[in-house]
């Protein structure tokens, strides 16, 4: 069946620095990749997605490309900021609208200034 | 606004009643999914619907139910509730077709069960 791993947390960083944040899959198929973002006391929503091998999505500075050939789909932005403390969810989801979303487990990003 | 609305926003009843949370998906869309979220567990998948009919089951206990009407919302039933169900429950839909159909969020209902 399809999975997602993703690194767990918390990580920590100092305003300004580089974040990566690591994720795998497994899945029949060629699914589409996301990655939501979770502030605290809300929702999820949809930061970026990329639906074929080689997208990158982007949005609000993150980046993630979907690399088929290590099957990974990893978050990176250049320059974090206290506003981006957050938990961040890796997910995948084959097209058709009934087929479910499959989610990793979260990473708790904190950013102190 | 992602669009998708969810009723309560807040829950706290106490162990051994029942309880049903509401959503109602975005305009259009046909596919309504549940995710229990609680502080040990992560994000879990419940339950999705597609049109009306259950699509796939997750980690959902006998003690829950749901269903999801003609009108396309869906309601979440949570019956003899234990302490252990205290969590934040999600409701997300999406599209019906096309390649994009990622899913969209509700606010949650966050139920404490006392």
């Amino acid at each position: 069946g399809n999975s997602v791993t993703q690194m767990e947390g918390p990580v920590t960083l100092s305003e300004e620095a580089f974040l990566t944040i690591n994720c795998t899959y497994t899945a029949t198929g060629y699914p589409s990749l996301f990655w939501y973002v979770q502030y605290p006391g809300e929702g999820l929503q949809l930061l970026l997605k990329a639906t074929k091998a080689d997208d990158k999505g982007s949005n609000k500075g993150f980046e993630a490309t979907y690399r088929k050939e290590t099957t990974s789909f990893h978050l990176e932005k250049g320059s974090v900021q206290v506003s981006d403390s957050a938990v961040y969810f890796c997910a995948l989801k084959r097209s058709g609208g009934y087929q479910k979303v499959t989610f990793g487990i979260g990473t708790k990003l904190q950013v102190i200034p | 606004d992602s669009g998708v609305t969810q009723t309560p926003k807040h829950l706290i009843t106490a162990t051994g009643q029942r309880v049903t949370l509401r959503c109602s998906p975005r305009s259009g869309d046909l596919s309504v999914y549940w995710y229990q979220q609680s502080l040990d567990q992560g994000l879990q998948f419940l339950i999705q619907y597609y049109n009306g009919e259950e699509r796939a089951k997750g980690n959902i206990l006998e003690r829950f139910s749901a269903q999801q009407f003609p009108d396309l919302h869906s309601e979440l039933n949570l019956s003899s509730l234990e302490l252990g169900d205290s969590a934040l429950y999600f409701c997300a839909s999406s599209a019906a077709t096309g390649p994009n159909t990622e899913a969209f969020f509700g606010q949650g209902t966050r139920l404490t069960v006392v």
